[in-house]
């Protein structure tokens, strides 16, 4: 089957730096996503991987091992704003998005 | 202006009732997608339009149909609800679906669906 599995939820301080792991198993692999998700809001994209390595956008880096289906998403700095979901989401083998069941980063002052 | 919209924001309604969840997008894009998100968080999609056909139709009851009258617009009809189709409904887009490279979703704000 196919799967996508994060940590349920995290607590951060505000300014530190705070990493969410995903790891994945999917028939077929096309790229993997990060999105935000704020309570009541929609999911916004984040970032997108499909070659090994680091990327890296501001304060958000998203890095990929397709040997170890594996991806984090690392938040540096945090801030108050930052509080929300985070959702991993594997593009597979007939370009469907898979679903992770996301994060919840609490941030604490 | 927005780039996908739905309407409406929220929708309480009787078990039994049928109803209907508009989405539109403005942004050129060839596919569109409804997804069902519990109160898990869990994001599910249910179907997918590329160019006004359906090329995904996930195992959701047929009580759920999706309606494309163009490439812009996909609406969700709902008949006989039930109380388990209490979720929120996101309309989502993307440029294509079988882009292989990035080709980022753009959600709508969501529909929270209550079944009474």
């Amino acid at each position: 089957g196919q799967n996508i599995d994060q940590p349920t939820e995290m607590t951060a301080t505000e300014g530190a730096i705070v990493q969410i792991n995903c790891t994945y198993q999917t028939s077929g692999f096309n790229g993997l996503f990060w999105y935000q998700q704020h309570a009541g809001e929609a999911p916004t994209f984040l970032s997108y991987n499909v070659l090994d390595g680091l990327e890296e956008k501001g304060r958000f880096s998203s890095f990929l091992s397709r040997s170890k289906g594996y991806s984090y998403l690392l938040l540096k700095e945090l801030q108050m704003k930052d509080s929300a979901s985070y959702l991993c989401a594997v593009k597979g083998s007939n370009y469907q998005l898979i679903w992770g069941a996301g994060t919840k980063l609490i941030i604490k002052p | 202006d927005t780039a996908v919209s739905q309407t409406p924001k929220y929708l309480v309604t009787q078990m039994g009732n049928d109803k209907s969840i508009k989405c539109e997008q403005n942004l050129g894009h060839d596919t569109m997608y409804w997804y069902k998100q519990d109160s898990k968080k869990f994001l599910k999609i249910m179907f997918s339009y590329n160019n006004k056909e359906l090329i995904i139709n996930e195992t959701v009851p047929n009580r759920f149909s999706p309606k494309s009258p163009d490439k812009a617009h996909l609406n969700l009809h709902i008949n006989s609800l039930e109380l388990g189709d209490s979720a929120v409904y996101f309309c989502a887009s993307s440029p294509s679906l079988q882009e292989r490279g990035y080709n980022e979703q753009f959600f709508g704000p969501g529909t929270r669906l209550t079944v009474l």
